[in-house]
């Protein structure tokens, strides 16, 4: 399948910080997806971009789809406590989802 | 009401044994899947079935063996489990295959000693 690269790996958050992740990707994709994953559950989907370009907001999530379809990123603004996961970017052509390795966001401590 | 569930949540084995891992969804999706996710924590699909036929196989050994008796069910059979074969396995269903949005399973966490 095609490789996403997923950054940060990980992160650590206080409580009121605005937090950035993005993905990148050799291959074009027809759409970004972000998904956040909670422990011991499966994922969830967060956020969906069909355009080159798009800006989609939800809540305090924003995602962008980026010019070239091989990039998003996603922002949480003013995080709270229950923002701590492990949130996936996946990229879909086709019927097929291919995953980025995830960044892991965790409360400091 | 669970979406998407399976069965068990925890299997823990030996290698060389057969199992088997059910998965169920309520939502009246046409499309199924299986992921692995590694230690590392990296979501992989395996299958995927639409209305009970084949339509996903990625390079899996042929040691596994994906079963889809109706359109809500798909079900997972590993033959001569090995210690790689330790994950959490992930079944999902999306209401076509081109839907974007999947709804997971909670995970079935497999580990073979």
């Amino acid at each position: 399948g095609q490789q996403l690269n997923q950054s940060p790996q990980s992160m650590f958050i206080q409580e009121g910080e605005d937090v950035s992740m993005n993905c990148t990707s050799s291959s074009i994709f027809n759409t970004w997806l972000w998904y956040k994953q909670d422990p011991g559950e499966g994922p969830v989907l967060l956020i969906a971009l069909y355009k080159a370009g798009e800006l989609t907001s939800n809540g305090r999530l924003t995602a962008q789809f980026g010019i070239t379809r091989k990039d998003s990123f996603l922002n949480i603004s003013a995080s709270i406590p229950s923002d701590v996961g492990i949130y996936f970017c996946a990229g879909r052509n086709d019927y097929k989802l291919s995953f980025g390795a995830g960044t892991t966001v965790t409360v400091r401590a | 009401d669970t979406a998407v569930s399976q069965t068990p949540k925890y299997l823990v084995t030996q290698m060389g044994n057969d199992k088997s891992i059910k998965c169920e969804q309520n939502l009246g999706h046409d499309t199924m899947y299986w992921y692995k996710q590694d230690s590392k924590k990296f979501l992989k699909i395996m299958f995927s079935y639409n209305n009970k036929e084949l339509i996903i196989n990625e390079t899996v050994p042929n040691r596994f063996s994906p079963k889809s008796p109706d359109k809500a069910h798909l079900n997972l059979h590993i033959n001569s489990l090995e210690l790689g074969d330790s994950a959490v396995y992930f079944c999902a269903s999306s209401q076509f295959p081109q839907a974007d949005e999947q709804y997971f399973g909670p995970g079935t966490r497999l580990t073979v000693t």
